[in-house]
């Protein structure tokens, strides 16, 4: 256990219904990342917050994507109209300042069927 | 013990072996990189960390070694047990931003 959680661990929703998930980061860290990762790939980065502010996106990150962390602690990622390509592991990380150690949480699986 | 020179996608080795795995980075302006572990179903996990002004780190019964002159990263894995079998990826941070993971490499450990 990383310190580093997520919730729910599994999520299979109906193309086309919105998903949210959350991740509670290691309390101290002040940089949060999601990542995407896709069978038999490494995970690709989505983007990343220092304390509340969303400083990067990924050009994966499409319109459909949100993710917020309002108080500078726990994060959500939402999607909306879900497709069959949304298939993947959402992972989030965390990490106390630049270019130091991330930590991954478990995951959550989303299947859109 | 078992070596690779360029990347392989899986790598299978007994009990006892050293284990080598490689991995190429892309980007020259990286400064600073890490190997994780992924066991199936679980997120990545720290293994060992290599900053730029480094050209090898020891860890307990990993090593990395760094070359910043062909942009090439490998782990060295001594006495390789079967709990080490899992894909293992490096990771690069260019100018302080996000993890590029690299291709994985599966390693499974037979006894």
């Amino acid at each position: 256990d990383t310190g580093v959680s997520q919730d729910p661990r599994h999520k299979i929703t109906k193309r086309g219904q919105n998903v949210t998930f959350r991740c509670d980061p290691i309390s101290e860290h002040n940089r949060l990342y999601w990542y995407r990762q896709t069978l038999g790939q490494g995970p690709e980065f989505l983007t990343y917050f220092q304390n509340e502010a969303q400083l990067e996106k990924s050009r994966l990150l499409s319109d459909r994507f949100s993710a917020e962390r309002p108080k500078g602690s726990f994060s959500t990622l939402e999607i909306q109209r879900t497709e069959q390509g949304d298939s993947a592991m959402y992972l989030c990380a965390s990490s106390l300042g630049v270019n130091n150690e991330q930590f991954f949480g478990p995951g959550t699986r989303l299947t859109v069927l | 013990g078992e070596s690779v020179g360029l990347h392989l996608p899986t790598l299978s080795v007994q009990e006892g072996d050293n284990s080598i795995i490689n991995c190429a980075y892309s980007n020259s302006a990286s400064d600073y990189f890490i190997w994780y572990k992924q066991e199936s179903g679980k997120g990545p996990q720290f293994i060992i960390d290599i900053r730029s002004n480094m050209d090898k780190r020891q860890g307990q019964r990993v090593t990395v070694l760094l070359n910043k002159t062909v942009k090439h990263l490998s782990l060295q894995i001594a006495a390789t047990q079967p709990g080490d079998s899992a894909v293992y990826f490096c990771a690069e941070i260019p100018r302080g931003t996000a993890l590029i993971f690299g291709k994985g490499t599966t390693l499974s450990v037979s006894s």
